[in-house]
């Protein structure tokens, strides 16, 4: 696609529940992110991934939070046993090289634990 | 320990006057800065970057300038429209391979 697609848009999950929060990047992009923004705060890393290199992974709160990148393409965020705190705006970016060139958002996941 | 501020969490500017957006930093590894714009329920939105080796960056009505010795960086848009009303992010990364690092938001109002 022409930008990059998160899926879903919208997800309000049980307390205790895992989710899955998933992220395509744009085509060719090697580098791809993934921040979190929880109300009223600015954008918080996770985690991110570059070709096959190991994810450099320093911005995951909880070892609830994991992600994976099949194929150097798609990506998948899990969280388990969400909490409420876990309530946030899941961003995922893309871009060519990591952190010299700027990088693409997509539309962000709302996540809602109840 | 916030790497890259915005101390201005809003900023209200009439249509047609500059605007001029605010961020500091503290990690001098940091070489190259961008500003993302934000609509509500958008992902944020690439506007302008700069790299250190310069101190100023234009693309239409906006610019950006670059302080090193101050640690400092602003976003000027003039002259401003409504359509500029908008969370701005500062976002800031090292050469060494960090990810960005973004700044807590300034939001923006122009008002007609």
């Amino acid at each position: 696609g022409a930008g990059v697609s998160q899926s879903p848009s919208n997800k309000v999950t049980e307390k205790g529940k895992d989710v899955e929060l998933r992220c395509d990047p744009i085509s060719g992009h090697t580098a791809l992110y993934w921040y979190r923004q929880s109300l009223g705060q600015g954008l918080e890393f996770l985690i991110y991934f570059q070709g096959n290199s190991a994810p450099d992974k320093s911005g995951l709160p909880s070892d609830r939070f994991s992600a994976e990148r099949t194929g150097g393409s798609v990506s998948t965020l899990t969280i388990q046993r969400t909490q409420q705190e876990d309530s946030a705006v899941y961003l995922c970016a893309s871009s060519f090289h990591r952190g010299r060139t700027e990088a693409f958002f997509g539309q962000g996941t709302r996540l809602t634990v109840v | 320990d916030q790497q890259v501020k915005q101390n201005s969490p809003s900023l209200s500017v009439q249509e047609g006057r500059i605007s001029i957006l605010n961020c500091d930093y503290t990690n001098s590894m940091f070489d190259y800065f961008l500003w993302y714009k934000k609509y509500p329920a958008e992902g944020p939105t690439f506007l302008i970057s700069i790299s250190s080796i310069k101190d100023k960056n234009e693309d239409g009505r906006f610019t950006v300038f670059l302080n090193k010795s101050a640690k400092h960086l602003s976003l000027h848009i003039v002259p401003s429209q409504p359509g500029d009303s908008a969370v701005y992010f500062c976002a800031a990364s090292a050469s060494v391979g960090q990810n960005f690092v973004f700044g807590p938001g300034t939001r923006l109002s122009v008002l007609p």
